[in-house]
């Protein structure tokens, strides 16, 4: 398996501009994770999905961060209008049901917004 | 309220040497996953071990062992004969039910240097 593939790996947009981000998990696993890390806040989780439903979208910062998860092989998280304040590595990571078991993450998605 | 705590931002070890990195975690719950997640400058998330709220032994995974103190509270990772390429941060995370599913949330990390 290729593990947990993101796209792109680097995103430059300007203030305003919708921005989407992309994830293909494991094939097989349950769950869908998106976080975002920034030297500020951490690691934050925004959203999670379980068997594509979405589960928990509290962390979703505001109504101009959206994600969908339309089957099981793809996920996207979407951003309208962007902001500089949005700068910061986007992680997608994939997992099995079971407590016991570690996610695996993609590669992030470092998204600059000037 | 924050959940898991990494109290050292920065350790130094020298290369060979064992080092104990600290999280201490909090919840209500009795049944939860504690893990331990490597980011190398690369940026990449690596899942190194993990522990179980009813595992009555500490998890061991190679050179990497977690020293869980139920009562405490505390899951520290515990790295022997560190190697230069230890060198990264080190998240300390957990995982616990939810309504619909499982979450998990990470400490804010321990950056790791291993000296030659």
């Amino acid at each position: 398996d290729a593990g947990v593939i993101q796209s792109p790996r680097h995103e430059v947009t300007e203030m305003g501009q919708e921005v989407t981000l992309r994830c293909k998990p494991i094939s097989g696993h349950d769950y869908l994770f998106w976080y975002r890390q920034t030297m500020m806040r951490g690691l934050e989780l925004l959203i999670y999905f379980n068997n594509n439903v979405p589960i928990d979208d509290s962390g979703m910062p505001e109504d101009r961060f959206s994600a969908k998860m339309p089957n099981a092989s793809f996920s996207t998280l979407k951003i309208q209008p962007s902001e500089p304040r949005d700068s910061a590595v986007y992680f997608c990571a994939s997992s099995l049901a079971p407590l016991n078991y570690g996610y695996t993450f993609g590669s992030g998605t470092r998204l600059t917004v000037v | 309220a924050q959940k898991i705590t990494q109290t050292q931002p920065g350790m130094f070890v020298q290369e060979k040497e064992a080092v104990t990195l600290d999280c201490t975690y909090d919840t209500s719950d009795q049944s939860y996953g504690l893990f331990w997640y490597k980011q190398p400058s690369s940026g990449e998330m690596i899942f190194l071990i993990y522990q179980g709220s009813y595992d009555e032994q500490n998890a061991t995974e190679g050179r990497y062992s977690l020293n869980f103190q139920k009562a405490r509270k505390s899951a520290n990772l515990v790295i022997s004969a560190s190697q230069l390429g230890d060198s990264a941060m080190y998240f300390c995370a957990m995982r616990e039910p939810h309504t619909g599913g499982f979450k998990t949330i990470f400490g804010a990390g321990t950056r790791l240097f291993v000296k030659a």
